[in-house]
């Protein structure tokens, strides 16, 4: 199985300042060119919502704040600028192969 | 406007069965493969299960072959899990979500497994 390693657990930054949040495959989700990597946001009593999907790509009405990078085995979600409505849990998910996998999840807050 | 919404949660005893549905709209639900995830109560996110969109490759995790089925009805619109030999890890927010990319989710439906 692809094991996902998110970091950091929890972050806390100012308003209008950048978010950072990183995750690491243990082997590549790299195929056909695509990197099968996505991000989700999820807030409280919500479903998680797709932010990027193919690791760069932003999901349907997604701020431009959103941007998401990498390939390989790292990747990273980028949030800038920081905003109040952004604090929620963030998951990577890879969709390379099954068993598809997810992070353990980041809880983005306000500093 | 897509629209995923599931039901058949409960509370159910280890052991049982329970079936949960989702009812797809907005979209063709024919061309899509569709997506089972749960959501544990510590709120890790795990991938349950996969149709594809004609029905006839199914997929799971070790956690839940041969316990759980997924089937569809393109007909209907509608997405089954039909879940058995429940056990206590199974207890869960569980969600139907779209695509590949999963990315549409229907709200949840709450599956509580307790004696």
């Amino acid at each position: 199985d692809i094991v996902l390693t998110q970091s950091p657990a929890s972050l806390a930054v100012s308003l209008g300042q950048r978010a950072t949040i990183s995750c690491r495959a243990s082997e590549s989700v790299d195929n056909y060119g695509i990197s099968f990597m996505n991000w989700f946001q999820q807030k409280p009593g919500q479903p998680p919502k797709l932010l990027i999907y193919a690791a760069s790509n932003q999901g349907s009405g997604v701020p431009a704040r959103f941007s998401g990078s990498g390939s390989g085995t790292d990747f990273s979600l980028n949030i800038h600028p920081m905003e109040e409505d952004d604090t929620a849990m963030y998951f990577c998910q890879q969709s390379k192969e099954v068993p598809f996998t997810f992070g353990s999840g980041t809880k983005l807050e306000i500093k | 406007e897509v629209q995923l919404v599931e039901s058949g949660g409960g509370l159910v005893k280890p052991g049982g069965s329970l079936k949960l549905s989702c009812a797809a709209s907005g979209f063709t639900f024919s061309d899509y493969y569709m997506y089972w995830v749960r959501q544990t109560p510590e709120k890790r996110l795990e991938w349950v299960a996969t149709i594809s969109d004609g029905g006839s490759y199914t997929y799971y995790p070790d956690s839940v072959k041969g316990r759980f089925t997924i089937s569809r009805d393109n007909a209907k619109n509608n997405l089954y899990l039909q879940m058995s030999s429940l056990k206590s890890e199974d207890t869960a927010m569980y969600y139907c979500a779209r695509a590949r990319w999963m990315d549409y989710w229907g709200q949840g439906t709450s599956v509580t497994v307790s004696s």
